[in-house]
């Protein structure tokens, strides 16, 4: 089945304390991205990849960290997560970039609380 | 500055229809998507206008007119299962973001 798979989805961690979400692929995507998605705000883009080793960062980049060492995996890195970075993370994969090829497929989210 | 503008609610009446309205402020343009989103689920694609003109997928139907800046997204004959946040989204040529709007509540009542 062709999916976007996330791990956690549900997580409670400390302030400070590092943690990583993976973000996997299995329909050979070159375009991948992360977001974050609170209330009244919409999705917000963190990061994305436009292919192996290819990053960039989003609207809201700050205090995270992205890698794409191959192509089916994109995991998100909180260093050091605080209060503020409390949300509801989506990972999205799609052909490319742009036309119908961008169409967006998500994975089922991952939430997030920092104490 | 980029932005897309959309109502964050909107009610209906069963079996109805709904226009879904979505203006936008970008430096280019590549597209307008447009994604549903039921509580607690991930958004799913509905459809996509890269030229001006009507879309049509079954019940929904997508506009775009580029001239305007401005889209709509058309629910005909609501059933309950609709009800969810409905988001508009834009690609723009200043890099390779997905710009989104804030997203519209569609509540359907019986």
């Amino acid at each position: 089945e062709a999916q976007v798979t996330q791990n956690p989805r549900y997580l409670i961690t400390v302030t400070g304390k590092k943690l990583t979400v993976t973000c996997s692929q299995n329909m050979n995507h070159e375009y991948m991205s992360w977001y974050r998605q609170d209330p009244g705000l919409g999705l917000r883009q963190i990061y994305y990849s436009m292919n192996v080793e290819v990053t960039d960062k989003g609207d809201v980049p700050e205090g995270y960290k992205v890698s794409r060492k191959e192509k089916r995996n994109f995991p998100l890195i909180l260093e050091s997560p605080s209060p503020n970075q409390t949300s509801l993370y989506f990972c999205a994969s799609s052909l490319s970039w742009t036309g119908p090829r961008a169409t967006q497929y998500f994975g089922p989210g991952t939430r997030l609380t920092v104490l | 500055g980029q932005s897309l503008e959309q109502p964050s609610e909107v009610t209906a009446v069963e079996g109805a229809i709904v226009q879904i309205n979505c203006t936008y402020q970008t430096s280019g343009f590549y597209g307008l998507s447009w994604y549903q989103q039921h509580d607690g689920g991930a958004p799913t694609f509905l459809s996509y206008n890269a030229l001006d003109g009507l879309e049509e997928t079954g019940r929904f139907s997508s506009f775009l007119s580029r001239s305007d800046s401005y889209g709509y997204l058309l629910l005909q004959e609501l059933q309950m299962k609709d009800s969810a946040s409905y988001f508009c989204a834009v690609r723009e040529d200043s890099n390779y973001q997905l710009i989104w709007g804030a997203g519209t509540k569609l509540i359907i009542k019986p």
